[in-house]
């Protein structure tokens, strides 16, 4: 069974600054989808990024960035110039190949950004 | 932009009652899902739906769960006798389905709020 793990319960930093959210996961499958969602305080699930595994190059979407490193299993999340809306709950997410399958997730890392 | 759309966003319900969630999924989405989150924890997945049957379902969703799509549009997850530790945050999400170069992304719902009293 696929598992992943969010290292970091939170973080904190100041507006405008870089921060890097860590994330590893356990599988034996060769293919498969990695996604960072985002749940601000309405609890609302947010899409951030994905990644598919045999894409070598790391998806960016604006100021969030991906740091994949397939053979450690690592999927870190960047964000640069943080923003106070970008104080939220993000989780890490685990999907198999295609095709009706569960995500998995991890425990999630609260980001809080101060003024 | 078309959305997942989720109702009620909080029900509240007697130990022992049923309780009805109902979703609207994006419109040409073929695959439906229901999470639940316990307040303060991670997300769990329940069951997953394609062609009008289950495709995947946790040890969570024992007998007491069921899914429906009543109609073109809809999609229901029943909780025949709702226990204490039903309280949660229901979240329905849909996809596409797998395609040539796509990511079969999981578009989620706003959730709906169960308290169990």
């Amino acid at each position: 069974a696929q598992t992943v793990t969010q290292s970091q319960p939170e973080m904190s930093v100041q507006e405008a600054e870089t921060v890097t959210l860590s994330c590893t996961y356990d599988t034996s499958e060769n293919n498969y989808y990695l996604f960072w969602y985002k749940q601000p305080p309405s609890r609302q699930m947010i899409l951030v990024i994905r990644q598919e595994a045999y894409k070598q190059q790391n998806a960016t979407e604006n100021r969030f960035s991906v740091n994949f490193q397939k053979a450690a299993k690592s999927f870190s999340l960047k964000i640069s110039d943080s923003q106070l809306g970008d104080t939220a709950m993000y989780f890490c997410a685990f999907m198999k190949e295609a095709g009706a399958q569960k995500l998995v997730f991890g425990q999630g890392t609260r980001l809080t950004i101060n003024p | 932009e078309p959305e997942v759309t989720q109702t009620p966003s909080h029900q509240v319900t007697q130990m022992g009652q049923e309780v009805i969630l109902r979703c609207v999924p994006i419109s040409n989405h073929l695959y439906f899902y229901w999470y639940r989150q316990i307040l303060g924890q991670k997300v769990e997945f329940l069951v997953s739906f394609y062609n009008n049957e289950i495709s995947e379902k946790s040890e969570i969703f024992d007998d007491q769960f069921s899914v429906e799509r009543p109609d073109g549009s809809n999609f229901t997850l029943k909780i025949r006798s709702t226990k204490l530790e039903d309280s949660a945050m229901y979240f329905c999400a849909s996809s596409e389905g797998p395609r040539s170069g796509g990511t079969d992304t999981q578009y989620f719902g706003p959730g709906t709020r169960l308290t169990v009293l």
